[in-house]
């Protein structure tokens, strides 16, 4: 079965600080990988997609098929960057999302 | 565009009773999914629907869940004899359907309490 897993909850890092937010997941097929956000009393929105090999607010993620991961990463965290993460998994032209549980990442300044 | 909206944003019920949520999708989109999100756990996919049909509800429990998205108004959730597990946060997201990207556009959910 098709599965996703963040497997921190937390990730507490200071301002500048490097960040890496993990992701692995199950399929044995050809995946599309997405990283959504929720930032504190806004709605989960997108924010980047592996296909698009594109970099957003400076994170960039690549797919590592041979790991089977997603790793969201920035160089240089800010504090505005504090929020949820979630990593997601479209496995069909649905597009019907399985999400892994989210790691809340906190920036300290 | 107002984006997606849902209501009510909280709903509290008694053991028993029936919930009904309803989720407006964007203007222009035609394809609407629901996920429930209980307490320190992901988002868990529901159901997926097109106007007036039900593609994949592979994510709904068997019983007293229900979903409609009609060809006019929205789409409603429908839980009957609600019982405390059923308290949750339960999102609803669009897309066009066409040229579908992958992109979910998610409303603010809507946080139902069993009494």
């Amino acid at each position: 079965a098709q599965r996703v897993t963040q497997p921190e909850k937390l990730l507490s890092v200071f301002k500048g600080a490097p960040v890496e937010l993990k992701c692995n997941y199950s399929y044995s097929g050809s995946p599309e990988l997405f990283w959504y956000v929720q930032y504190s009393r806004q709605r989960l929105q997108l924010l980047l997609r592996h296909i698009s090999r594109e970099s957003i607010k400076g994170f960039t993620a690549d797919l590592n098929k041979g790991e089977t991961s997603f790793h969201l990463k920035k160089p240089f965290a800010q504090e505005e960057d504090s929020a949820m993460y979630y990593c997601a998994l479209a496995f069909d032209s649905s597009y019907k999302l399985i999400f892994g549980s989210g790691t809340r990442l906190l920036v300290r300044p | 565009n107002a984006g997606v909206m849902q209501n009510p944003r909280h709903l509290v019920r008694r053991r028993g009773q029936e919930a009904r949520l309803r989720c407006s999708p964007m203007k222009g989109h035609s394809h609407v999914y629901w996920y429930r999100q209980l307490p320190e756990e992901g988002l868990k996919f529901m159901v997926y629907l097109q106007k007036e049909n039900i593609i994949d509800e592979s994510g709904m429990p068997k019983e007293r869940f229900s979903a409609e998205f009609p060809k006019e108004g929205p789409s409603i959730l429908r839980i009957q004899q609600v019982v405390r597990g059923d308290s949750a946060a339960y999102f609803c997201a669009s897309s066009p359907g066409i040229a579908n990207t992958g992109e979910l556009f998610f409303g603010e959910g809507s946080r139902l309490t069993v009494l």
